[in-house]
């Protein structure tokens, strides 16, 4: 399995409050991203980086920020929780850029907002 | 845009019985096709992918899928399940064109019943 670890792995939070989850690798791959995964969707993209302080917005961006400081960590901020953000949150890391690239994926974040 | 479609959402299998997963994309140009499997519990995990060449694909564990591209469809196969089958199984696409991102369908929920 590929170096990934989420943290926390389930997190229960209210409206309105700050929520930052992490993402840390240990393969010193270049490319990091967070997707969300809900019922009926599938994993969406919320943000990637392609590489320190380098991000920049998936298809569902809204209400999220994301940072890098380091290769091995990608955070992942919900600046202020709504409901509709609970969801499952996997980070996805890959080598290249390359489109025949495959991702590895963390175990999850489960986040729920009440 | 782009996208791809799960034509099952939820599946219900006996041990032993013959398995096939429906997958289509839309996009008129070259893609790379992958699928991913999500056991209960654990991340995703690749289980097989094609890029170019045979279209029918071997993966792990006896999977494998046909690539149709009259079809626009890369549809998932085993001959014979096992109960450790039971999973969510993801249909992907990645495209030459488009850079690094990967596009996921909405999955299908496989539990097999022993």
């Amino acid at each position: 399995d590929a170096g990934i670890t989420q943290s926390p792995r389930h997190k229960v939070t209210e409206t309105g409050t700050p929520v930052t989850l992490r993402c840390h690798q240990t393969e010193n791959h270049r490319y990091m991203y967070w997707y969300r995964q809900d019922p009926g969707h599938g994993l969406r993209l919320i943000h990637y980086s392609y590489g320190v302080k380098d991000t920049d917005k998936g298809e569902v961006s809204d209400g999220y920020s994301v940072s890098r400081s380091k290769t091995e960590d990608f955070l992942l901020t919900l600046e202020s929780a709504t409901s509709s953000q609970t969801s499952v949150y996997f980070c996805a890391i890959s080598e290249s850029s390359s489109p025949k690239n495959i991702q590895y994926f963390g175990a999850g974040t489960r986040l729920s907002v009440l | 845009a782009q996208s791809v479609s799960q034509h099952n959402h939820h599946v219900i299998l006996s041990e032993a019985a013959s398995l096939e997963l429906g997958c289509n994309y839309s996009y008129g140009g070259t893609v790379n096709l992958f699928w991913y499997v999500q056991y209960p519990g654990q991340h995703l995990q690749l289980l097989l992918k094609y890029f170019s060449g045979d279209p029918l694909v071997k993966g792990i564990k006896g999977f494998e899928a046909e690539f149709i591209k009259s079809k626009f469809s890369f549809n998932l196969r085993k001959p014979s399940v096992q109960w450790s089958d039971t999973a969510e199984y993801f249909c992907a696409i990645s495209l030459n064109t488009g850079g690094f991102k990967t596009i996921f369908g909405a999955g299908t929920r496989l539990f097999v019943k022993a």
